[in-house]
C-alpha cells in the first residue's frame, strides 16, 4: 500500500524550533518529488516547500523561507522538515504530499494524514 | 506569483444536483491546474490534474475543463460524500499555490 506517515509535530514555544518526519511507503520514494503543505486552523491549504527526487531542486514559500528546510534522505524513503523561529502563525496541521512526478509535476497525488504544530506560550 | 481565486466562497446545494466551481489565475497558467477535495478531519485527495484529467479512482461525475486563467470544477449530479471543501493549485510556475477554496454545502 502506498503510505506517507508524518511525525514530530507538537507543542513549542515561539522562537523555538522543531523537525517533522514522513516516511513513505510503498513506491520507489527515490523517482517522486516530496512537498510539505500545511493548514492553519479553519483555514485553506498552503503550499510551504518542495524537494525534487535527488534533491537538485529545492523551493520555499516566502512565509517559511529562511526559517524552515526541507530534505530528504532516500535510502531511508524519508522527508524532513527542519522548523525554526517558530511564531503562533505557524501553527497548523503539516501535510507531507507526493508529486504524481518529479519536479512540478502535475499534481500530489499521496498524502500523509498530517501531524499538528502548535506554537504557542 | 501566480495568484489562484475561486468563487464562489460556499455553494449550497441538493444532493442530485449539478456543482460548478470557478477557478480564476492571475496570468495564465496554461493546462497547468489540478483540483483537490478535503472533506473535514481528513488530507486532500486529488481530483484533477492538467485541468481535465481525472486522478486514479475518481468517478466521472467529476469534471475539469479551462486554460490559460479560467478554469471549471463541474459535479454532474452531487453524491452525498461530496459535500466537501475543493481546492484548485497551479502547476505551472514556482510556487505552486492553491486557491482559496470552495465548500460544497448541503442545502
Amino acid at each position: 500500500e502506498v503510505q506517507l506517515v508524518e511525525s514530530g509535530g507538537g507543542l513549542v514555544k515561539p522562537g523555538g524550533s522543531l523537525r517533522l518526519s514522513c516516511a513513505a511507503s510503498g513506491f520507489t520514494f527515490s523517482d517522486y518529488s516530496m512537498n510539505w503543505v500545511r493548514q492553519a486552523p479553519g483555514k485553506g491549504l498552503e503550499w510551504l516547500s518542495s524537494i525534487s527526487s535527488r534533491n537538485l531542486n529545492i523551493h520555499y514559500a516566502d512565509s517559511v523561507k529562511g526559517r524552515f528546510t526541507i530534505s530528504r534522505d532516500n535510502a531511508k524513503n524519508s522527508v524532513y522538515l527542519q522548523m525554526s523561529s517558530l511564531r503562533a502563525e505557524d501553527t497548523a496541521i503539516y501535510y507531507c504530499a507526493r508529486d504524481t512526478g518529479d519536479y512540478l509535476s502535475n499534481g500530489m497525488d499521496v498524502w500523509g494524514q498530517g501531524t499538528t504544530v502548535t506554537v504557542s506560550s | 506569483e501566480i495568484v489562484l481565486t475561486q468563487s464562489p466562497g460556499t455553494l449550497s446545494l441538493s444532493p442530485g444536483e449539478r456543482a460548478t466551481l470557478s477557478c480564476r489565475a492571475s496570468q495564465s497558467v496554461r493546462s497547468y491546474l489540478a483540483w483537490y477535495q478535503q472533506k473535514p478531519g481528513q488530507a486532500p485527495r486529488l481530483l484533477i490534474h492538467d485541468a481535465s484529467t481525472r486522478a486514479t479512482g475518481i468517478p466521472a461525475r467529476f469534471s475539469g475543463s479551462g486554460s490559460g486563467t479560467d478554469f471549471t470544477l463541474t459535479i454532474s449530479s452531487l453524491e452525498p460524500e461530496d459535500f466537501a471543501v475543493y481546492y484548485c493549485q497551479q502547476r505551472s510556475v514556482w510556487p505552486p499555490l492553491f486557491g482559496g477554496g470552495t465548500k460544497v454545502e448541503i442545502k
